[in-house]
């Protein structure tokens, strides 16, 4: 069964912080991605990583970079938290290839205050 | 219009009974399609793929129908732990990018 790791369920901090969301995947998966999921917007692609330091913008990556230093790991960073980065942060892996599905942590709820 | 769309529920239905879903796309580059099931307050996780032919998982049997563009997600003798939010997802050829829908919110009531 293939396992994605997400480093909190819960996390709180305060506008203007450097916030590091973490994700580690043991399948060996060539992608991995970041949403967020806020309610009535569905998931939101921030970014995604399709081999190691690699990395492409998503559809909403402002206030947020990433890091791939190694295959199993992809981070989200919020530079400088904002109250409206609130919300349920959702990491994904997958297999190469356009028909592969994404498999999901569990997800951090991060409140920004 | 958004290039995924889901009727957003909820579906209040009785054990046992028969509900279908529906997703509707825009792009007819898409390629690839499966059905999500998020449980509230928890992760999407994978209920099936859908292929061209039509396939069946047990109770579920997911189609597609590329003329129209849609595919469809059909629970029979419902549970009460089917009640979820179900979400589509739309892969366009040739992208790494997934395309979710919003979910369609399922209750079985007792």
């Amino acid at each position: 069964d293939v396992k994605v790791t997400q480093s909190s369920r819960y996390l709180v901090k305060r506008t203007g912080e450097k916030v590091f969301l973490e994700c580690v995947q043991d399948m060996d998966h060539e992608n991995m991605f970041w949403y967020r999921q806020d309610p009535g917007l569905g998931l939101r692609l921030i970014y995604f990583s399709y081999d190691v330091k690699m990395k492409e913008k998503g559809d909403i990556p402002e206030g947020y970079s990433v890091s791939r230093e190694k295959k199993e790991r992809f981070s989200l960073i919020l530079e400088s938290a904002s109250t409206n980065q609130t919300s349920m942060y959702l990491c994904a892996s997958s297999l190469q290839g356009g028909v592969q599905p994404q498999h999901f942590g569990d997800g951090t709820r991060l409140s920004i205050l | 219009r958004k290039e995924v769309e889901q009727d957003p529920g909820p579906f209040n239905v009785p054990e046992g009974a028969t509900v279908a879903f529906n997703c509707t796309y825009s792009n007819s580059a898409s390629q690839s399609f499966f059905w999500y099931r998020q449980d509230c307050r928890k992760e999407p996780k994978l209920l099936m793929s859908v292929y061209s032919s039509g396939n069946e998982d047990g109770r579920f049997t997911a189609q597609l129908n590329r003329a129209s563009q849609y595919i469809s997600l059909l629970i029979r003798d419902s549970k009460l732990s089917d009640s979820a939010t179900y979400l589509c997802v739309v892969i366009h050829s040739g992208t790494y990018k997934y395309i979710f829908g919003t979910g369609t919110r399922l209750k079985v009531l007792a």
